[in-house]
């Protein structure tokens, strides 16, 4: 059964700790990507990776950072420099050469 | 101006009717444009997509392209109360992909 899952679905973290959001794919992608969706403000991305151990700043990679050790996975760490990570986290992945992007399911951070 | 537009809406029909939900994008050289849907608390998932200019049709959806206008169309055909649902817009640029903030369409029952 091949998809992205993310876990986990909901997660809740005390201000001023990290917190790290999983994102595993079985679909042989080679390109991965991490989102940002708040209301009213559509999705925004935040870091994208096209091969292992390489990755890129999207639009709003302040206070986030990314590994790719594995093409399976794209663990995302959200950090205490995050000023406002309250929101709904995506992973997408997809084929090298194709714009088409798979998403998971998602994870709802609060900060509290 | 932002590259792809889209009126968040709420957008609120009765069942069976024709739904239609556009976009306008800003950049000529955008060719490849796709439709999202996204249920609540879900991922999105891909509906569409088009290369460059015309209609695509896929059971009760069609999505429309006028490169001319730099407009985008998606339209729903007997709509369903399980349409009801975000619907993004979106096209790429630099191997990213640019969303639309996307509609919220209610399909009344």
């Amino acid at each position: 059964d091949g998809g992205i899952t993310q876990s986990p679905k909901y997660l809740f973290r005390k201000e001023g700790q990290n917190v790290t959001l999983s994102c595993e794919q079985n679909l042989n992608h080679d390109a991965m990507y991490w989102y940002r969706q708040d209301p009213g403000q559509g999705l925004r991305l935040i870091y994208y990776s096209q091969i292992v151990n390489d990755f890129q700043k999207g639009d709003i990679a302040e206070g986030y950072s990314v590994s790719r050790e594995k093409k399976e996975s794209f663990p995302l760490t959200v950090t205490s420099a995050q000023k406002n990570p309250t929101a709904f986290y995506l992973c997408a992945s997809s084929s090298l050469g194709t714009d088409t992007q798979y998403f998971g399911p998602g994870t709802r951070l609060t900060v509290l | 101006q932002k590259e792809v537009e889209q009126d968040p809406g709420p957008l609120s029909v009765p069942e069976g009717a024709i739904v239609s939900l556009n976009c306008t994008y800003s950049n000529s050289a955008f060719q490849y444009f796709m439709w999202y849907r996204q249920y609540s608390r879900k991922g999105p998932e891909l509906l569409m997509y088009t290369y460059s200019s015309g209609n695509k049709e896929d059971g009760r959806f069609t999505a429309q392209v006028d490169k001319s206008s730099k407009y985008i169309s998606l339209f729903i055909r007997d709509s369903q109360p399980s349409d009801s649902a975000t619907y993004l817009c979106a096209t790429d640029r630099d191997d990213k992909i640019i969303f639309g903030k996307g509609t919220r369409l209610h399909i009344l029952p």
